[in-house]
C-alpha cells in the first residue's frame, strides 16, 4: 500500500529537549516536504527536498533542521524545541516533473506539544 | 510569488444546500498546478482534484464540481446537495511546475443537519 508514514502521532515534550520527527514513504518520489498546520493559518511549509541531499526552506524554517541521506526518509529535527512549536505536523511526498507535478501525499500528521 | 486566498474562513449550510468554496490563486508562471484538499474531523488530509494551467476544462465528481477560470485566477468548488459528511476544512493549493506547493488557509465547512 501507497503511504506516507511518520512517527511518532504524538508527542509531549518540554522545552530545549531536542527530538526527531520521522518521515517515510514507499512510492519512490522525488519530493518530500514537511508542513505545520495552525489554527487560522492553514498549512504552512517548514522545508521540502526535491531529491536526495537537496533541501530547501520553505515559509517557517526557523527552528527546525531536515536531512535527506536517502530517497524514502525526511527526518524534521528540533534540536531545541520551544512553545511556539506546539503545532500539528505533516509530512508529505509527490511525483516531481515538469510535465506530470503530482499531487501531494500527506502522512497522518503528529500532534507535537511543547511546555 | 505564489499566493492563494480563501477568502471564507467559514461557511454554514443546511443539510442538502449546494455551497460554493472560492479559491483565488496569484502566480508568474505560465505553467502550474492547483489543487482541493478535504481534512475531514479526524484530521487527516484527503486528496480531491488536480488541474493543470494548460486543462481549463470544469470538472465533475459525482456531487463535487470544480470551476477553474484563469481569467479571473480562480479555482472554485462547488459541492452539490449537501451532506453532513461533508463537514471539513477544504484547502485549496498552488504549485508552479517543479516547485513547493502554497496551500489557501483553509474554508470550514459546516454542514447542519
Amino acid at each position: 500500500e501507497a503511504q506516507v508514514t511518520q512517527n511518532p502521532r504524538y508527542l509531549i515534550t518540554v522545552t530545549g529537549k531536542k527530538l526527531t520527527v520521522t518521515c517515510s514513504q514507499n512510492m519512490n518520489h522525488e519530493y518530500m516536504s514537511w508542513y505545520r498546520q495552525d489554527p487560522g493559518l492553514g498549512l504552512r511549509q517548514i522545508y521540502y527536498s526535491m531529491n536526495v541531499e537537496v533541501t530547501d526552506k520553505g515559509d517557517v524554517p526557523e527552528g527546525y533542521k531536515v536531512s535527506r541521506k536517502e530517497k524514502r526518509n525526511f527526518p524534521l529535527i528540533l534540536e531545541s524545541p520551544s512553545p511556539n512549536q506546539t503545532s500539528l505536523y505533516f509530512c508529505a511526498s509527490r511525483i516531481l516533473g515538469q510535465l506530470n507535478t503530482g499531487e501531494l501525499f500527506f502522512g497522518e500528521g503528529s500532534r507535537l506539544t511543547v511546555l | 510569488a505564489q499566493k492563494v486566498t480563501q477568502a471564507q474562513t467559514e461557511i454554514s449550510v443546511v443539510e442538502k444546500e449546494d455551497v460554493t468554496l472560492d479559491c483565488v490563486y496569484e502566480t508568474r508562471d505560465t505553467t502550474y498546478y492547483l489543487f482541493w484538499y478535504k481534512q475531514p474531523p479526524s484530521g487527516e488530509l484527503v486528496f480531491l482534484i488536480r488541474r493543470n494551467s494548460f486543462d481549463e476544462q470544469n470538472e465533475i465528481s459525482g456531487r463535487y464540481s470544480w470551476n477553474f477560470q484563469k481569467s479571473t485566477s480562480s479555482f472554485n468548488f462547488t459541492i452539490t446537495a449537501s451532506q453532513v459528511v461533508d463537514s471539513a476544512v477544504y484547502f485549496c493549493a498552488l504549485s508552479e511546475a517543479g516547485d513547493k506547493i502554497i496551500f489557501g488557509k483553509g474554508t470550514r465547512l459546516h454542514i447542519l443537519p
